[in-house]
């Protein structure tokens, strides 16, 4: 059980563009959703955390306009990277946590950007 | 300002030995601490939560202590085996709900 998934796991995009990822909670419903970015040999570090039907709350030096967070269900939050960067490049990884109480985080499979 | 440090960014053992990976942290008073396995490109895997009112967590082969006075977790795998060799977070609440992470410990375990 607590089954999280991402989509796509892997994307490569040019400078401007827009790259949309999803991540689902596949046999439980998630109040709240948490996405991370991890560059490499660095520690996951948080970017926003999105409850279902409200507006995400973004750690500071996060920019809310690029990294739009849509969290319409309880079993799906998207990420869009707007107008992309190569230094945008990382590791983006979302987990769900169960319930409201509940201290677990269960994370996904992570999805590799690639900007050129 | 807030820190985790976990030991070394590497630690090589020999299978069937004991891993022992260190947690430590400072400016932080966490309720919790958790400790997930992290392959390469790939999400982290959750292991063991502890609490701190509690001293020690046993699941199969892990075994996690926390100390609040030291304010240090250890994180132990007993006979270890090559199938074990992966990255290991700490991590600690930082807030209601929120978790901040360790950079990690690539544990190595060679046959």
């Amino acid at each position: 059980g607590a089954v999280v998934s991402q989509h796509p796991s892997w994307v490569i995009c040019k400078s401007g563009t827009s790259v949309k990822i999803e991540c689902r909670s596949l046999d439980f419903q998630a109040t709240t959703m948490f996405w991370y970015r991890q560059f490499p040999k660095q520690s996951l570090m948080l970017m926003a955390t999105s409850n279902e039907g409200s507006k995400a709350t973004y750690e500071q030096g996060v920019e809310k306009d690029k990294f739009l967070i849509n969290h319409a269900s309880l079993t799906l939050s998207t990420l869009t990277v707007t107008s992309a960067h190569p230094e945008d490049s990382s590791f983006y990884i979302c987990s769900a946590r169960t319930s409201i109480g509940t201290d677990t985080q269960y994370f996904g499979p992570g999805t590799r950007l690639t900007v050129l | 300002s807030q820190k985790i440090e976990q030991n070394s960014e590497a630690l090589n053992i020999q299978e069937g030995k004991t891993a022992t990976l260190t947690c430590n942290y400072t400016n932080y008073s966490p309720a919790y601490l958790q400790w997930y396995r992290q392959d390469p490109g790939r999400g982290p895997v959750f292991l063991l939560l502890i609490r701190e009112n509690e001293k020690e967590k046993r699941k199969e082969r892990l075994k996690v202590t926390f100390d609040t006075t030291l304010k240090q977790s250890l994180f132990h795998i007993t006979a270890s085996q090559p199938a074990d060799s992966a990255t290991y977070l700490c991590a600690l609440n930082s807030g209601y709900s929120t978790l901040t992470f360790g950079k990690g410990t690539m544990l190595l375990v060679s046959p």
